[in-house]
């Protein structure tokens, strides 16, 4: 079965600091590999998308991620976080017709 | 160009009640899904739809609930006789043909008494 898994419920740092989010995935063939981040009370938003290409893929607010096959992983990174950052973070994957999204990981970003 | 629009956003009903949520895509967008949200935990798929056609429909629990996506007018995702187990955040999202990103509304939180 195809899947994203994020090991960590909770990531924290302190604001500046370089932030990584993990997700590690499991596919047969080629992944389609997506975060998105989700705001208190809100709807999710996509950042990134891995398709094809180059592994590191560069999103909104400053996010990127870099795409492993090697690992099988996909971790969201920004070299200096915000607390405006401070979010929950959804990696999930394209296997057919739905996407399939992980447990989550909340980012707290402390000042 | 407006997001995806979801009504009502909240939405509270004694158990036994129907429960209908509305989603309207994004303009030019053909593709809707519809998710599931408890609190504190991801998002479960439920279905998958295209105009008039239901296209995955295997996350969606077999009684009760059903969907629509009409030629004309929002996607409908329905809910019969509610339960407390229903309340949860459900999420409508609306995508492009092919593998693209999913967009989407801001949720109906569904409260059941």
């Amino acid at each position: 079965a195809q899947s994203v898994a994020q090991p960590e419920d909770q990531v924290n740092v302190a604001e500046g600091n370089p932030l990584t989010v993990k997700c590690t995935y499991s596919v047969s063939g080629n992944p389609y590999l997506f975060w998105y981040v989700q705001y208190p009370n809100r709807g999710l938003q996509f950042l990134l998308k891995y398709i094809t290409g180059d592994n590191l893929v560069k999103g909104s607010y400053g996010f990127e991620a870099e795409f492993n096959k090697s690992q099988t992983s996909f971790h969201l990174k920004k070299p200096s976080a915000l607390v405006s950052d401070s979010a929950l973070y959804f990696c999930a994957i394209y296997p057919n017709n739905d996407m399939r999204f992980g447990a989550g990981t909340r980012l707290t970003v402390k000042p | 160009n407006a997001g995806v629009m979801q009504n009502p956003r909240h939405l509270v009903r004694r158990r036994g009640q129907e429960a209908r949520l509305r989603c309207s895509p994004m303009k030019g967008h053909s593709h809707v899904y519809w998710y599931r949200q408890l609190p504190e935990e991801g998002l479960k798929f439920m279905v998958y739809l295209q105009k008039e056609n239901i296209i995955d429909e295997s996350g969606m629990p077999k009684e009760r609930f059903s969907a629509e996506f009409p030629k004309e007018g929002p996607s409908i995702l329905r809910i019969q006789q509610v339960v407390r187990g229903d309340s949860a955040a459900y999420f409508c999202a609306s995508s492009r043909a092919g593998v693209n990103e999913q967009y989407f509304g801001p949720g109906t939180r569904l409260t059941v008494t």
